[in-house]
């Protein structure tokens, strides 16, 4: 059963508009997130997180919004630039003594220029 | 600086042979993963380890072995290897809780 959920295996948009990812998650103990980067070839790369006490976090032009009640999140890039295209994951951590990261599957964003 | 390795990057291996990957870390972290991509499925964890002579089952551990003897290294062992296990195995490493994890490179494994 897929603890961590996205839906979309893929979004393409345009360079300068917004690219809003989703991610559903099923675990109520769930109490951080982490949103990953993967280009072909590469390791995936840490791009930015959330903990389950705050609903937004920002860094530059990314930002990750928290639904706790919805066991929701989502990942925005404004605006988006064609360096962006890539795999993104969503990820999640128990708070329970565990370091260990539930994936999601992965959506792959392609922005055009 | 710091940094953690994965070789080889490409292996090309027959049924039934012993493999192992190996991965380095020089970040001192205690905590080590392993996890396989495959297509259709994302990041799936074989196996992981908190610290020195500590390794415990992931998700899809099964074909797979880990020894931790030092905090640098995680090798990963498949025993018997089957074409199923052909994936991209990723090794990564973590200071603690609610720090995200540094992937390696990964290494492309293909079982004939």
């Amino acid at each position: 059963d897929q603890q961590v959920k996205q839906n979309s295996p893929s979004l393409s948009v345009q360079e300068g508009r917004i690219s809003i990812l989703n991610c559903d998650y099923t675990n109520s103990m769930f109490d951080y997130f982490l949103w990953y980067k993967k280009y072909p070839a590469e390791g995936p790369t840490f791009l930015i997180s959330i903990s389950s006490i705050k609903d937004k976090n920002e860094d530059g032009r990314f930002t990750v919004f928290l639904n706790k009640s919805a066991k929701h999140l989502s990942l925005h890039i404004v605006p988006s630039q064609p360096g962006d295209s890539a795999v993104y994951f969503c990820a999640a951590i128990s708070g329970a003594g565990s370091y260990q990261l539930t994936f999601g599957k992965g959506t792959k964003l392609s922005v055009i220029p | 600086d710091a940094e953690i390795t994965q070789s080889p990057r490409h292996k090309i291996t027959e049924t039934g042979r012993q493999v192992t990957l190996a991965c380095h870390q020089t970040w001192n972290h205690n905590n080590m993963f392993w996890y396989r991509q495959d297509l259709g499925h994302g990041l799936r964890l074989i196996h992981y380890s908190y610290g020195v002579q500590d390794t415990n089952k992931g998700e899809v551990s099964d074909g797979y072995s880990v020894s931790r003897s030092n905090t640098e290294d995680l090798p990963l062992t498949l025993e018997s290897a089957a074409s199923s296990q052909t994936s991209v195995y990723f090794c990564a490493s973590s200071p603690g809780q609610n720090y995200g994890y540094t992937f390696g490179s990964g290494t492309r494994l293909t079982v004939v």
